[in-house]
């Protein structure tokens, strides 16, 4: 299948900053990517749909102007998460929808820590 | 709304035992359904999928088929291998193939020798 990169794999921030995760379709030109974040030992929940050229479309419960999504080019979809708490330190996973195959394909995920 | 529910982990099993591990989804129209799999490290991958009811859907002697009179799609294998050793997520997608994934909550198995 596919690949799907992120970068960066794991990133400690201090309270009140902005880090960036970087999401890579290496071999298909995506107009969807989606971005999930994963609690320890729970599921993946959606947090948004990157739309390539567009806005991003947020799930319900989701702070747009906390996770600020781009979708610049049909490869690359970047993660802002805007004055970062603890609360937000998590495990962030992207993917990319190639809708005519109907498959999605995921990155390796990133691990944010914020102290 | 949509939602998925698998049975709680984590699953021990002896090479070559039998594997089933349950899937059950709450739907209001008709999903597709997915298995993936996460391997140490790794990102998640496609293992199987089905698009409409009745359909098998297998790879790597996994087989999984969709009920829709029992709103399951339960995740089987003859012969477990430690190679199988991963974290196993069922998922729908119930909006019009959009892409939109909703998971259950991950089932971890590991195999011993």
């Amino acid at each position: 299948g596919a690949v799907v990169s992120q970068h960066p794999s794991r990133v400690i921030c201090k309270s009140g900053t902005s880090v960036k995760i970087e999401c890579r379709s290496l071999d298909f030109q995506a107009t969807t990517m989606f971005w999930y974040r994963q609690f320890p030992k729970q599921s993946l929940m959606l947090m948004a749909t990157s739309n390539e050229g567009s806005k991003a479309t947020y799930e319900q419960g989701v702070e747009k102007d906390k996770f600020l999504i781009n979708h610049a080019s049909l490869t690359l979809s970047t993660l802002t998460v805007t004055s970062a708490h603890p609360e937000d330190s998590s495990f962030y996973i992207c993917s990319a929808f190639d809708s005519q195959v109907y498959e999605q394909y995921f990155g390796p995920g990133t691990r944010l820590t914020v102290t | 709304g949509d939602s998925v529910t698998q049975m709680e982990g984590p699953v021990t099993l002896s090479e070559e035992a039998f594997l089933t591990i349950n899937c059950t989804y709450t739907a209001t129209g008709y999903p597709s359904l997915f298995w993936y799999v996460q391997y140490p490290g790794e990102g998640l991958q496609l293992l199987l999928k089905a698009t409409k009811a009745d359909d098998k859907g297998s790879n790597k002697g996994f087989e999984a088929t969709y009920r829709k009179e029992t709103t399951s799609f339960h995740l089987e294998k003859g012969s477990v291998q430690v190679s199988d050793s991963a974290v196993y997520f069922c998922a729908l997608d119930g909006s019009s193939n959009t892409g939109k994934l909703i998971f259950g909550q991950g089932t971890t198995l590991q195999v011993k020798p």
